[in-house]
């Protein structure tokens, strides 16, 4: 258990309407992810964060945005919902350890737009 | 883009059987990670494997990472019902950031 928690756990919202997803973090870490999980597809990252207002781009970031204004948040925003960003959105963090970082995952977040 | 091809897609097996699935790239990473995912859930780390030519046991399962460090394989040995999930490897690069490949979906069948 990597003190994550993700919420909402699910959600449906209508095409249009802005959606925020939170990840919430217990153990202080720096690096945060955002990664959508589709079929055919498998795990793609959206944004990540290496520190409190420092943020960067992943490969599928088109259509997100995120923040992180205090180390255990990181926000990520669609701020205009789409049919394609249905998916499992799932939020993780870089723990260091013996044999290097490991990243470990929240337990998901469903989100339909319909 | 970090590619990782992982092959097979899907794979059944009669419980008690071995198997073996396989993650490549034409990528270096600097560590390769196993995960496994139910369904509803998040990915769960299984292995981390950083040395070229490594090979690490859990239990029935071995791990090994490529001499060149660019593929790796998963082995199951007398594989159990509670092995069925979705196997993903995951490539260490850049910025501590990971690459997926899609999958082995494993189900093994009592």
């Amino acid at each position: 258990d990597a003190g994550i928690t993700q919420s909402p756990r699910h959600k449906v919202t209508e095409t249009g309407t802005p959606v925020t997803l939170r990840c919430h973090q217990t153990e202080n870490h720096r690096y945060m992810y955002w990664y959508r999980q589709d079929p055919g597809h498998g795990l793609r990252l959206i944004h990540y964060s290496y520190g409190v207002k420092d943020t960067d781009k992943g490969e599928v970031s088109d259509g997100y945005s995120v923040s992180r204004s205090k180390t255990e948040d990181f926000l990520l925003t669609l701020e205009s919902a789409t049919s394609s960003q249905t998916s499992v959105y799932f939020c993780a963090i870089s723990r260091q350890g013996a044999v290097g970082n490991t990243i470990y995952f929240g337990e998901g977040s469903w989100l339909t737009v319909v | 883009t970090q590619l990782l091809e992982q092959s097979p897609q899907f794979l059944s097996i009669q419980e008690g059987e071995n198997l073996t699935v396989y993650c490549n790239s034409s990528s270096v990473f600097s560590s390769l990670q196993w995960y496994r995912q139910e369904p509803g859930e998040g990915p769960v780390l299984l292995v981390t494997v950083v040395t070229g030519g490594e090979v690490k046991k859990l239990k029935r399962l071995t791990f090994q990472f490529g001499d060149a460090r660019k593929d790796s394989s998963l082995h199951i040995t007398a594989a159990q019902t509670g092995d069925t999930g979705l196997y993903l490897c995951a490539g260490v690069y850049g910025n501590n950031r990971l690459a997926f490949g899609k999958g082995n979906q494993v189900v093994v069948i009592p």
